[in-house]
């Protein structure tokens, strides 16, 4: 059974950092490129980015370049977000996805529960 | 970036009636990569449609989906209790985007 969990969210002042985890089972992990998807309360979707299996490639939507890097350790089968210069409408809860192949251009067959990250003075 | 727009915003059906969800592109999807997920109060997303018209594993046939281009359609042919949700389009042809949202509530 696929299962995804994120951990690692919380309260942090505008302008902090925060990073974010995904334990991954149930699957081969670096077989499969990772997402991250977030949710803004009452809001819709808004995907953030993505890492190919090997964690060679990555990429990131324009709300977040340059402020955080994913990354993975497929030793561990986990992902990872880092957020820096975080600011208020980065108020979300954070979702891990599992794509639906190796590829980067590919739907989301998994999800895990989110974590919820706040930013607040 | 290719925008998605979804309408309704809300749809108000009652069960066993058919309910129609719309997705529009502001540009070509390639190759149909077009999926749709359902979300629940407090749930995470549920994939039920890929490839534009193919049914995720386990999803009842009563979820359909059809089109190409820029005009999708999600169809669920016969609602049940359990059907009344937040459903969202998604393409993934040219980077990632997501649909605003339609809720279904019921009548």
């Amino acid at each position: 059974e696929v299962q995804l969990v994120e951990s690692g969210g919380g309260v942090v002042q505008p302008g902090g950092s925060l990073r974010l985890s995904c334990a991954a089972s149930g699957f081969t992990f670096d077989d499969y490129a990772m997402h991250w998807v977030r949710q803004a309360p009452g809001k819709g979707l808004e995907w953030v980015s993505l890492i190919s299996g090997d964690g060679g490639s990555t990429y990131y939507a324009d709300s977040v370049k340059g402020r955080f890097t994913i990354s993975r350790d497929n030793s561990k089968n986990s992902l990872y977000l880092q957020m820096n210069s975080l600011r208020t409408e980065d108020t979300a809860l954070y979702y891990c996805a599992k794509g639906m192949s190796s590829s980067w251009l590919d739907y989301f067959d998994y999800w895990g529960q989110g974590t919820l990250v706040t930013v607040s003075s | 970036e290719i925008v998605l727009t979804q309408s309704p915003g809300t749809l108000s059906l009652s069960p066993g009636e058919r309910a129609t969800l719309s997705c529009r592109a502001s540009q070509s999807v390639s190759s149909s990569y077009l999926a749709w997920y359902q979300q629940k109060p407090g749930q995470a997303p549920r994939l039920l449609i890929y490839g534009a018209s193919s049914r995720a594993t386990g999803i009842p046939d009563r979820f359909s989906g059809s089109g190409s281009g820029t005009d999708f359609t999600l169809t669920i042919s016969r609602l049940e209790p359990e059907d009344f949700a937040v459903y969202y389009c998604q393409q993934y042809g040219s980077s990632h985007t997501f649909g605003q949202g339609t809720k279904l509530e019921i009548k």
